[in-house]
């Protein structure tokens, strides 16, 4: 049973760059979560996909945008990338039915220079 | 707003022995999940355990117990016989949103724990 994957590992970007990271869901979930991570705080919650919809949104300016495909895998675009972007992306999957599983990927390591 | 509290930033254990990570809610909603997880210097968060609010008994998961107390909002992690692996970031969290409504999680800053040989 896979669990859930992100690609790529790492990344480096040059400010003002676009970025597109990608977010396959464990399987049976269908709900896709994006947090950000920067060094040594918690994870922030960017904002959540159900039926290809973005359905909540945290704290985060429009540069951040996604999607959901009808396999239930996701992309998390970040526009004008900044020099604060740099940050470890974290995708959750769960199902839309429960609440109670909430498993996380291996995270993409962004660095912008 | 929801929000996450711990305050132990770090800790330290000898192997073997049982170790209590501390957290702290504050939420208004009747419905709430609380879970924690495990970070690695990897980064992958693992998930351990988790809690819902109208659970009636302490979850466990192995060497993880979580000591849930309602009244204190409080839902500490106890981690048994701790081994060496155990040495990781962990994070208490919270689901905000009522079930069926979303999932979002809030996070609290986290607790470093090292384990001694």
């Amino acid at each position: 049973d896979a669990g859930v994957t992100q690609s790529p590992t790492h990344l480096i970007k040059t400010r003002g760059q676009q970025v597109t990271l990608r977010c396959s869901p464990k399987s049976g979930h269908d709900t896709v979560s994006w947090y950000q991570q920067a060094l040594g705080q918690g994870p922030q919650f960017i904002f959540q996909y159900y039926e290809e919809e973005e359905r909540q949104r945290g704290n985060f300016p429009d540069r951040f945008s996604g999607h959901q495909f009808p396999n239930y895998s996701s992309e998390l675009n970040v526009n004008a990338l900044l020099l604060g972007d740099s940050a470890l992306y974290l995708c959750a999957s769960t199902s839309r039915g429960t609440g109670d599983e909430q498993y996380f990927g291996p995270g993409t390591r962004l660095t912008v220079t | 707003a929801q929000k996450i509290t711990q305050t132990q930033p770090g800790m330290f254990v000898q192997e073997k022995e049982a170790v209590t990570l501390d957290c702290t809610y504050d939420t208004s909603d009747p419905s709430y999940g609380l879970f924690w997880y495990k970070q690695p210097s990897s980064g992958e968060m693992i998930f351990l355990i988790y809690q819902g609010s109208y659970d009636q008994q302490n979850a466990t998961e192995g060497r993880y117990s979580l000591n849930f107390q309602k009244a204190r909002k409080s839902a500490n992690l106890v981690i048994s016989a701790s081994q060496l692996g155990d040495s990781a970031m962990y994070f208490c969290a919270m689901r905000e949103s009522p079930l069926g409504y979303g999932n979002k999680l809030v996070f609290g800053a986290g607790t470093i724990l090292r384990v001694k040989s």
